[in-house]
């Protein structure tokens, strides 16, 4: 069974520019949810979906959003970037019974906001 | 925001030796789940341990959980050069909510 996949990988934008990443979940996973890492705040939670529908959401500015497609695939948004926006974008899945069970992380994005 | 620390930050041992680190969390679980990342790769899922139970091991891998004290240890034994890696514990909360709060990390580094 493939893995989830993440595009891009890389990526350099400049402030003020808008970015959209994309995550494919393992086949069969639900759930989608989304972290960002950076070296000052760590791992953390921005949003789950499920079912094309945003069930969970972290502690993030408007500017950062999701969707998620009929075929569990997700995209995340972040609109007027900022410097403090560079970080390791990581999508996990999972198949979404009960309580946060196992996630199965992709190999992230990097974004530079230069 | 995090949900706990992580000690300690960092730890050097020799191959052959065995890894414990610690976490520690503020709020009450559902459960708590272990991940290892390479060099600011993916996350790899270790283990999860429930509320309700103590210790569990997998392979070279034993984890230990005192929700009394809210704290859980990992433990690496007969540690390789491939288990350099940074290590996280993540929580979920006792809440429903869907979400893992992870702690700041331990990077293991093992040398050969």
């Amino acid at each position: 069974k493939a893995g989830v996949t993440q595009t891009p990988r890389y990526l350099i934008k400049t402030r003020g520019q808008q970015v959209t990443l994309s995550c494919s979940p393992i086949s069969g996973h639900r759930s989608v949810s989304w972290y960002q890492q950076t070296p000052g705040q760590g791992l953390q939670f921005l949003f789950e979906y499920f079912s094309e529908t945003q069930r969970n959401k972290g502690n993030f500015p408007g500017r950062f959003s999701g969707r998620q497609f009929s075929n569990s695939r997700s995209e995340m948004n972040v609109s007027t970037l900022e410097l403090g926006d560079s970080a390791l974008y990581l999508c996990a899945s999972s198949l979404a019974l009960g309580k946060m069970e196992t996630q199965y992380f992709g190999p992230g994005t990097r974004l530079l906001v230069l | 925001s995090q949900q706990g620390e992580e000690d300690p930050q960092a730890l050097s041992i020799q191959e052959g030796e065995n890894a414990t680190m610690n976490c520690s969390y503020k709020t009450s679980i559902n459960n708590l789940q272990w991940y290892r990342q390479n060099s600011g790769r993916g996350l790899v899922h270790l283990i999860l341990i429930r509320s309700n139970e103590r210790e569990k091991h997998s392979g070279r891998l034993r984890v230990t959980l005192d929700t009394s004290k809210k704290s859980s240890s990992l433990l690496i034994t007969a540690s390789r050069a491939a288990d350099t890696a940074s290590y996280f514990c993540a929580t979920v909360m006792d809440t429903g909510r869907r979400a893992l709060t992870f702690g700041s990390g331990t990077r293991l580094q093992v040398q050969p």
